[in-house]
């Protein structure tokens, strides 16, 4: 059974603050990692893809994949009220051809 | 980005009856179309994969004659829910995938309300 594990939360920062959200994957082969965010009654929206080991930079996103410790994060720096939401994980299944969905980590920015 | 549209948005109706969803890619042809549930304060359930111009594929546990999936066009997929039952109630969204890439892009969402 492939899975991708997220800490559940709720993680709780001040505005201003750097957010660290946290991936594992099971599926040492897996090749194609994926954030989204999914605000409360709404659906995923993508943020970032990563493929490679390192950081991947998007404004004030940063996503960190580590392939040997089989791990993948989300920083989010200068955090913001309006990013409270629930950020999903998700990882290539192995042919490729669907997405696993870790069950997300609720993030609470407070001003 | 890519723009995938759901309709309808909600949508409440009676036991037992049916209820058709649509997913449309907007700008672009989507040869994969995924189908997922989602209850109250759980994660993305993937249901089903849907191929243009072949029968879905579904996940285990999900009932294939009672979620009819049909992908008759590039940039269509329809998730028809049969004889519905309260217990069917939940957030159904659709996403699509660009070309060959692994990236979905997900619709809106539709929220069926079985009574």
């Amino acid at each position: 059974q492939k899975e991708v594990e997220q800490n559940s939360g709720p993680l709780s920062v001040p505005e201003g603050a750097i957010a660290s959200l946290n991936c594992t994957y099971s599926d040492r082969v897996s090749q194609s990692f994926f954030w989204y965010r999914q605000y409360s009654g709404k659906s995923p929206e993508l943020i970032m893809s990563i493929y490679s080991n390192g950081d991947k930079e998007d404004g004030r996103f940063t996503a960190q994949l580590n392939k040997a410790s089989q791990y993948v994060s989300l920083l989010i720096r200068d955090s913001q009220p309006s990013d409270s939401a629930t950020y999903l994980c998700a990882v290539n299944n192995q042919a490729g051809t669907a997405l696993i969905f870790g069950k997300g980590t609720t993030l609470s920015v407070s001003s | 980005g890519a723009v995938v549209s759901q309709h309808p948005s909600r949508v409440i109706c009676k036991s037992g009856t049916s209820v058709k969803i649509e997913c449309r890619s907007l700008d672009f042809q989507a040869t994969t179309m995924f189908w997922y549930r989602q209850f109250p304060k759980q994660s993305l359930m993937l249901m089903a994969t849907s191929n243009e111009g072949s029968k879905a594929t579904y996940e285990q546990g999900v009932e294939k004659d009672k979620f009819l999936i049909n992908h008759a066009s590039l940039t269509l997929s329809t998730l028809t829910v049969t004889s519905a039952h309260p217990e069917d109630s939940s957030f159904y969204i659709c996403s699509a995938r660009v070309g060959e890439g692994e990236t979905q892009y997900f619709g809106p969402g539709t929220r069926l309300l079985v009574l």
